[in-house]
C-alpha cells in the first residue's frame, strides 16, 4: 500500500482564496516532499522539509510537518488559476532506503 | 523539460505482445526509479536501481515485467505479455547520489487493447 495519504482527494476554490492539503504516512521518514503534477504530465518536485524541522516556506507555499502525528499540510496561498493540478506527498523511509513512496494526490481546482 | 527523457511516449498495442520503454535519466544521476501510474491514483513504485544493481522490486511487478540498467545509465523496462490492466502511465525519475530532489519524466503511456 501507499505510504502517504492525501487528504482531501479534491479541492475546488476561487482565485485568490488559500488552498490546504493535508498527508498522513505510516512509517519514520527522513523527509517528506510535495510534488505537483499537471495532467498527462510528469511530476515536479515543489518543496522538501526533513523530518526535524516543522515548517518550511518557499515563495506561495507553505508546508508543515508534525512527526508525532505523522501528518503535513501544504498551503498555496493566493492560489491562481495556473496552480490547478494534482498535488502528491512523498516520503522516503529510514528503512527503505531511497526507495520514495507518493499518496494518492490531492486535485485542486482553482476557479478564475 | 527535467532532462529525463523517456521513449515512446505514447503506445497502443494489442493484448499479449511485448512492450519495451527506454529512460534517459539526468546523466550524473546514479539513481532511477519506475514508477506506473493510473488514472486519479498516485505513482505506483515499482522499482529502484542504484548504478546498475536493481535494489529493490515491487510485488506489482509480476514476472511478466523486467527492468534492466545495463551500463548504469539509460534503463528499459519490458512488459511481456501485455494485459488490458496494464494500460497506465509508466514514469521514469531519476536522482543524483547525495540529493533529495526526484526528477520525473513526461511518462510513457500504455494502452493496451
Amino acid at each position: 500500500s501507499q505510504q502517504g495519504e492525501e487528504d482531501p482527494q479534491a479541492l475546488s476554490i476561487q482565485e485568490g482564496e488559500n488552498a490546504t492539503m493535508n498527508c498522513s504516512y505510516k512509517t519514520s521518514i527522513n523527509n517528506l516532499q510535495w510534488y505537483r503534477q499537471n495532467s498527462g504530465r510528469g511530476l515536479v518536485h515543489l518543496i522538501l522539509i526533513r523530518s526535524n524541522e516543522r515548517e518550511k516556506h518557499s515563495g506561495r507555499l507553505r508546508v508543515t510537518l508534525d512527526t508525532s502525528k505523522k501528518s503535513s499540510s501544504l498551503l498555496i496561498t493566493a492560489s491562481r488559476a495556473a496552480d490547478t493540478a494534482s498535488y502528491f506527498c512523498a516520503t522516503d523511509g529510514w528503512a527503505g532506503g531511497f526507495k520514495t513512496i507518493f499518496g494518492a494526490g490531492t486535485r485542486l481546482f482553482v476557479k478564475a | 523539460d527535467t532532462g529525463v527523457s523517456q521513449d515512446p511516449r505514447h503506445k497502443i498495442t494489442k493484448r499479449g505482445q511485448n512492450v519495451t520503454f527506454r529512460c534517459d535519466p539526468i546523466s550524473e544521476h546514479n539513481r532511477l526509479y519506475w514508477y506506473r501510474q493510473t488514472l486519479g491514483q498516485g505513482p505506483e513504485f515499482l522499482t529502484y536501481f542504484q548504478n546498475e544493481a536493481q535494489l529493490e522490486k515491487s510485488r506489482l511487478l509480476s514476472d511478466r515485467f523486467s527492468a534492466e540498467r545495463p551500463k548504469g545509465s539509460f534503463s528499459t523496462l519490458e512488459i511481456q505479455r501485455t494485459e488490458q490492466g496494464d494500460s497506465a502511465m509508466y514514469l521514469c525519475a531519476s536522482r543524483g547520489q547525495n540529493g533529495n530532489t526526484i526528477y520525473f519524466g513526461e511518462g510513457s503511456w500504455l494502452t493496451v487493447v
